[in-house]
């Protein structure tokens, strides 16, 4: 059964880069055709898509929030991970990490983690 | 941008009875759409891929239709642990997109 599960700070000071970790166990990172994407949801609010990351490399962005994300995998640690810079108090959101194949939906989910931007 | 519009945005039965939910999306997305079920605290679980297969697990009473542009999510028989916020997804296009949720609350 594969597994996801969220790390990194809780708080981040505005302006600062925003780092998140997904570990994933019970299968491999570099699994064929699968993408590794990171979602967010503010407090209360709808689901927002922040990227994903094919098991070869390619990368895909929001473009709302392109200009500020990045995403990389860490094959060795079976982890891919999040960089979200310049942020602000509307970057306080839940983020979730999750798995999708092409053309098919997130099946797996981390449990999400909390993220506050504040001084 | 493929835009998700669900409605209603609220919806408010009693348990036993028939829920419909209704997902419009802006360009065709063939029949590659998700539902989710979200409870508070929790991480959102899939329902329904392409349109009207349900997930690993999943109870018969959810079932999904459409194609194209207009989806529907039908719990034939509410349970109370049905009431939730419930998402649609298309897997289409890049960027990945979402409905803005409807709310499944206890008449």
């Amino acid at each position: 059964q594969l597994q996801l599960q969220e790390s990194g700070p809780g708080l981040v000071k505005p302006s600062e880069t925003l780092s998140l970790t997904c570990t994933v166990s019970g299968g491999s990172i570099s699994s064929s055709n699968c993408y590794w994407g990171w979602i967010r949801q503010p407090p209360g609010k709808g689901l927002e898509w922040i990227g994903s990351i094919h098991s070869s490399g390619p990368t895909y962005y929001n473009p709302s929030l392109k200009s500020r994300v990045t995403i990389f995998v860490d094959t060795s640690k079976n982890q891919f991970s999040l960089r979200l810079s310049s942020v602000t108090a509307a970057d306080t959101t839940v983020y979730y990490c999750a798995r999708h194949t092409s053309y098919r939906p997130f099946d797996y989910w981390g449990q999400g983690t909390l993220v506050t931007v504040s001084s | 941008e493929n835009v998700l519009t669900q409605s209603p945005a609220t919806l408010s039965l009693s348990p036993g009875e028939r829920a419909t939910l209704s997902c419009r999306a802006s360009q065709s997305v063939s029949s590659y759409l998700a539902w989710y079920q979200q409870k508070p605290g929790q991480a959102p679980r899939l329902l329904i891929y392409d349109a009207s297969n349900r997930a690993t697990g999943i109870p018969a009473r959810f079932s999904g239709s459409g194609s194209g542009t207009d989806f529907t999510l039908t719990i034939s028989s509410l349970e109370p642990e049905d009431f939730a916020v419930y998402y649609c997804q298309q897997c289409t296009n890049w960027p990945i997109t979402f409905g803005q949720g409807t709310r499944l609350e206890i008449k």
